[in-house]
């Protein structure tokens, strides 16, 4: 099983709302990762977990609150956000290979959120 | 800083053509590469890793090649059809604002196979 899922597909909340994007996988990878991705451009790093334990950060917004309570599962609590965070957010997870991170990376396929 | 450069930016070809994307990367010490491929509006699939000792991996029509010392890599497609219309990501190792590993993505290739 190499799937990594993502719920909900698409997700559309006011700026006020409070919601949870979701991934989940089942390959035993003990790092996962958020992703960003606008439109027309490539994905941007948002957080690193490893061994379920926070190790990146990448100077995210507080309004974005990631979660890692096992091992299979990655969440992203989102709260007060701005239409400008409406994207395509990506879920993935890799072993964690001897020289870091960034062995092979299964991506989930997507929540499609709007902001409005 | 690691940066990643694909050219062409999009691409529009008949069907059966073979064709060649590439990829440049400004800090050859690289310990691997992966090619990827992203369909509108969905998540992305790995095509494959090449690892720094290889020059290059194949899988079924697709043939990646990796030329370190030049900072090159290039991803082969042979009989294009227009199931392989989608965009082609390169991808390789690159350091966080902290100093950790990530992955540095180029902007991609769209690639268009016309039947």
């Amino acid at each position: 099983d190499t799937e990594v899922t993502q719920t909900p597909k698409h997700l559309v909340m006011g700026m006020t709302n409070k919601k949870s994007l979701k991934c989940e996988q089942h390959m035993g990878h003990r790092a996962m990762y958020w992703y960003k991705q606008k439109a027309k451009k490539p994905p941007e790093l948002m957080f690193v977990y490893s061994y379920e334990k926070l190790s990146i950060n990448e100077s995210v917004p507080s309004r974005f609150s990631p979660e890692c309570p096992n091992s299979s599962l990655l969440n992203l609590h989102l709260h007060a956000l701005q239409p400008e965070d409406s994207a395509l957010y990506l879920c993935a997870s890799s072993r964690l290979g001897s020289q870091g991170s960034t062995d092979t990376q299964y991506f989930g396929p997507g929540t499609r959120l709007t902001v409005l | 800083k690691q940066e990643v450069t694909q050219i062409p930016a999009a691409l529009s070809v008949p069907e059966g053509e073979n064709l060649v994307l590439n990829c440049s990367f400004t800090d050859s010490a690289i310990y691997n590469l992966q090619w990827f491929r992203q369909d509108p509006g969905k998540g992305l699939t790995s095509l494959l890793l090449i690892q720094s000792s290889q020059r290059e991996q194949t899988s079924g029509r697709l043939n990646a090649s990796l030329d370190k010392s030049s900072g090159r890599s290039t991803l082969y497609i042979a009989a294009s059809q227009p199931g392989d219309s989608a965009t082609y990501l390169c991808a390789v190792p690159g350091l966080t604002q902290g100093g950790s590993e990530k992955l540095v993505f180029g902007k991609g290739t769209k690639l268009t196979v016309n039947p």
